[in-house]
């Protein structure tokens, strides 16, 4: 859901280790799902997405989650770089109707070397 | 992947004046745009949905008077603060989708624009 008032939570991993990121979405009618990496002041960039009709999605590195039943999704990050700090967003929306993403709150990952 | 643009990537303006932020879509159409706004190590809020030839739509909390949108054109939307003060200081991030296909659609964000009024 919308996170006014909220501050980011932080993750700290050690370089080459395995990174799991949670979110909680609001909306029970949302469909599609997708995960945002945000790098210090630039806009968000896309990860990957999940549609509500899967409940994993694998990518390069990255795999999302999604358990419906409790409105939650989490993206793993396998072998996580340096490269891979920044602050991670999951965003919901209802799928190819042009429509308006609704941002959880996002999680601050640190890699250290 | 597509482009959205933004600018001014960065703009200081004195507390009353009316600042206004482009964003483009550079190699694709998009009659809808989107407009969301962030505070540092905070989401990002949804403030209005920009749409081509006709009203922007506002989200609840967000003044239409002050946070003018207008989409003039299939590439173009602009976000005017007007009257700006200190507690319009944020980040300004638009979005806009991409068909791709019978049926994928995909959002695509601008760089984002630093507003700081004094």
């Amino acid at each position: 859901g919308e996170s006014v008032g909220l501050h980011l939570p932080t993750l700290s991993v050690q370089e080459g280790d395995n990174s799991i990121i949670n979110c909680a979405y609001s909306n029970s009618a949302s469909d599609y799902f997708i995960w945002y990496k945000q790098e210090s002041g630039k806009g968000p960039q896309f990860i990957i997405d999940i549609r509500s009709n899967m409940d994993k999605r694998q990518g390069q590195r990255v795999t999302v989650l999604l358990n419906k039943t409790v409105k939650h999704l989490s993206l793993q990050i396998a072998a996580t770089q340096p490269g891979d700090s920044a602050v991670y967003f999951c965003a919901e929306t209802l799928y190819n109707q042009g429509g308006k993403l609704i941002f959880g709150q996002g999680t601050e990952l640190s890699v250290k070397p | 992947g597509a482009v959205v643009s933004q600018h001014p990537s960065r703009v200081i303006c004195k507390s009353g004046t009316s600042v206004k932020i482009e964003c483009r879509s550079l190699d694709f159409q998009a009659t809808t745009m989107f407009w969301y706004r962030q505070f540092p190590k905070k989401s990002l809020m949804l403030m209005a949905t920009s749409n081509e030839g006709s009203k922007a739509t506002y989200e609840q909390g967000v003044e239409k008077d002050k946070f003018l949108i207008n989409h003039a054109s299939l590439t173009l939307s602009t976000l005017t603060v007007t009257s700006a003060h200190p507690e319009d200081s944020s980040f300004y991030i638009c979005s806009a989708p991409k068909v791709a296909g019978i049926s994928q659609e995909t959002q695509y964000f601008g760089p984002g624009t630093r507003l700081l009024v004094l």
